[in-house]
């Protein structure tokens, strides 16, 4: 399996600033994908980090306020901008090689907003 | 909304016991994979059974699917303390356009006590 990180691995931010979040991974990953799991719940998928192309949003998330890049198929990052207190949580990077396959998880950015 | 639903949505155990979780979605899948995560830590992959398959086994783990249902069970034999966490499943949608976008149930929150 692929050996993820990201950093930071938590940060404190205050509103209105934001924050880069970085995933890495040790090999070429076809898919990229950026999920958020807000205090006591589950995960949602907020993009998919496309290679060369903009992000595959899903419903609820737009670029403007969580613009993702993936300049190659080793990293991609996920911005959370104009931050307010809505937006702590966690947010996780995961790869996958293609299509239904395993999909494994970095180790997570543990965001608190002020 | 969430593909998956699990139940329960906690469960207590004493160390030695099985502790069974289970899963239900909604459309077809591809695949269904389990997750485990530890105190708001990043997910680890557990399994993986493809639409195709019926139980799968690893270690102390089987899961079973049954897409008739749409239902899966993840059992825990055996159980230690080291086995609390949070356990999700995760559905990859058929002929979704994403390929691979997983989608979350909202957790089982496992606790064994010693």
């Amino acid at each position: 399996s692929a050996v993820i990180s990201q950093k930071p691995s938590r940060d404190i931010c205050q509103r209105g600033t934001s924050l880069t979040i970085q995933c890495q991974v040790d090999s070429q990953v076809t898919m990229m994908f950026w999920y958020r799991q807000q205090p006591g719940q589950s995960l949602t998928l907020i993009a998919t980090a496309n290679q060369g192309s903009e992000a595959t949003y899903e419903s609820g998330f737009v670029i403007d306020k969580f613009p993702i890049s993936r300049p190659n198929l080793t990293f991609s990052t996920l911005t959370v901008s104009n931050m307010s207190p809505e937006d702590s949580s966690i947010y996780l990077c995961s790869v996958a090689q293609g299509a239904a396959d395993t999909q494994y998880f970095g180790p997570g950015t543990r965001l608190t907003v002020l | 909304s969430q593909q998956g639903e699990e139940d329960p949505q906690a469960l207590s155990i004493q160390e030695g016991e099985n502790a069974t979780m289970n899963c239900s979605y909604k459309t077809s899948i591809n695949n269904l994979q389990w997750y485990r995560q530890n105190s708001g830590r990043g997910l680890v992959h557990l399994i993986l059974i493809r639409s195709n398959e019926r139980e799968k086994h690893s270690g102390r783990l089987r899961v079973t699917l049954d897409t008739s249902k749409k239902s899966s069970s993840l059992l825990i034999t055996a159980s230690r303390a080291a086995d609390t966490a949070s356990y999700f499943c995760a559905t990859d949608a058929r002929n979704n356009n994403a390929g691979n976008m997983l989608t979350f149930g909202g957790g089982t929150r496992l606790m064994v006590k010693p």
